[in-house]
């Protein structure tokens, strides 16, 4: 499968526990991006790599939420002290950088997280 | 920053009729207007998109137009079929530095009646 892959695809935890997810983009992506999507809703920002860059962050993005892209190729999202509120579907992105501003977005199965 | 908004956020037609969904945006930047199909428990799936230097695409049975002066821009399904049923979220962006991440409408959930 070479599109974008997502780990784990479920994640329970406990409220005040950590939790850390992983996506791989498509090989040679070098744009990767976070969103949150809850039920009901469409998918929201949380932030942009480009490369091992990272050059946008949302509001949304508490101090308990950090990403990483060490190598420019996958990318972890860790939520520290987890609450109910963080309860949702994160959804990984990637796109290449062809030189225009804007290049399709082709998105993973998501990481469905449920705090108890 | 962008606002996009969706309507309608249901939708239910008689297989073989037209669809169509609409969505405003805010910032008149956004040049970039993808639609993402999004089956249940499925990653959204990009299905058309249109830049802001047309005002219409079409592939095949699926076409958007985009009213930049207006700022909207509408999904136009024709000859609607039961595996078309799915929530389709309209997103925008500018690409500009600082704002390279799509803004996305609450989306519509599409039902095809057999």
């Amino acid at each position: 499968d070479t599109g974008v892959s997502q780990n784990p695809r479920h994640k329970i935890t406990k409220r005040g526990q950590n939790v850390t997810f992983r996506c791989d983009p498509i090989s040679e992506h070098n744009r990767l991006y976070w969103y949150r999507q809850t039920l009901g809703q469409g998918p929201e920002f949380l932030t942009y790599f480009q490369n091992e860059a990272q050059l946008e962050k949302s509001r949304l993005l508490s101090d308990r939420f950090s990403a990483e892209r060490p190598k420019g190729s996958f990318s972890t999202l860790e939520i520290q002290r987890t609450e109910q509120g963080d309860s949702a579907m994160y959804l990984c992105a990637s796109s290449p950088h062809t030189g225009a501003p804007n290049a399709e977005a082709f998105f993973g199965q998501g990481t469905r997280l449920t705090v108890v | 920053g962008e606002n996009v908004e969706q309507h309608p956020s249901t939708l239910s037609v008689q297989e073989g009729d037209s669809a169509v969904i609409k969505c405003t945006y805010s910032d008149s930047a956004s040049n970039y207007f993808p639609w993402y199909k999004q089956e249940l428990g499925k990653r959204p799936q990009l299905i058309i998109d249109i830049r802001s230097n047309v005002g219409e695409k079409k592939d095949q049975r699926i076409a958007v137009t985009l009213n930049k002066t207006a700022k909207h821009f509408s999904l136009h399904i024709t000859e609607t079929q039961p595996e078309d049923s799915a929530v389709y979220f309209c997103a925008a962006s500018s690409g500009l530095v600082g704002a390279n991440n799509l803004f996305f409408g609450t989306g519509t959930r599409l039902t095809v009646i057999p």
